[in-house]
């Protein structure tokens, strides 16, 4: 089975702090995406990458940066954490096409 | 801009029976739509995906519907269990698009 590792379960940072947040896939895929969920909102994609180094912003890109050095590695960092990027953040990765997404178990960010 | 609407309230429904959400998208022709679910605190795991030229498709107790005239997909869950209780996801896809976006699910609870 594919295995996506959120580095974290639960975080607390302060308003202002720039923030990490890594996520780690074995299984060679191409693609990664880091979404937010949020109560009444659903899903928001932020940003993809499609192959190392390579990336592309999603719907709510503001406030958040990513990197891909390597292929099972994406990163999002939060460049000056704000209270209203409090949320839960969850990682994907899938194969190229139309193959279906492998979810983390997602990180609970608390910014205050 | 694209819009994806899920049964927009949480339903409710009696073990044994059918449950059946509702995905309707607009600006949209997407070749692919998947079905997710999501049980708290957790990441969204792949159920189904039914291709555009594909009328329905089945898996165990599930079945999915795709009608591009409509622009809905229907998803069902015979015989019903607690088990089934979750948030279920949609996730149109067209056939050049890199991104994948989700409606905001539909909370289904079965009860006892």
């Amino acid at each position: 089975d594919v295995k996506v590792t959120q580095s974290s379960r639960y975080l607390v940072k302060r308003t202002g702090e720039k923030v990490f947040l890594e996520c780690v896939q074995d299984m060679d895929h191409e693609n990664m995406f880091w979404y937010r969920q949020d109560p009444g909102l659903g899903l928001r994609l932020i940003y993809f990458s499609y192959d190392v180094k390579m990336k592309e912003k999603g719907d709510i890109p503001e406030g958040y940066s990513v990197s891909r050095e390597k292929k099972e590695r994406f990163s999002l960092i939060l460049e000056s954490a704000s209270t209203n990027q409090t949320s839960m953040y969850l990682c994907a990765s899938r194969r190229q096409g139309n193959s279906p997404l492998h979810f983390g178990n997602g990180t609970r960010l608390t910014v205050t | 801009s694209q819009k994806i609407e899920q049964n927009s309230e949480a339903l409710n429904i009696q073990e044994g029976k059918t449950a059946t959400l509702t995905c309707n998208y607009t600006n949209y022709s997407p070749a692919y739509l998947q079905w997710y679910r999501q049980d708290p605190g957790r990441g969204p795991v792949f159920l189904l995906l039914i291709r555009e030229n594909e009328k329905e498709k089945r898996k165990e107790r599930l079945k999915v519907t795709f009608d591009t005239t409509l622009k809905q997909s229907l998803f069902h869950i015979t015989a019903s269990q607690p088990a089934d209780s979750a948030t279920y996801l949609c996730a149109p896809l067209s056939g050049s698009a890199r991104q994948l976006t989700f409606g905001s699910g539909t909370q289904l609870t079965v009860l006892p």
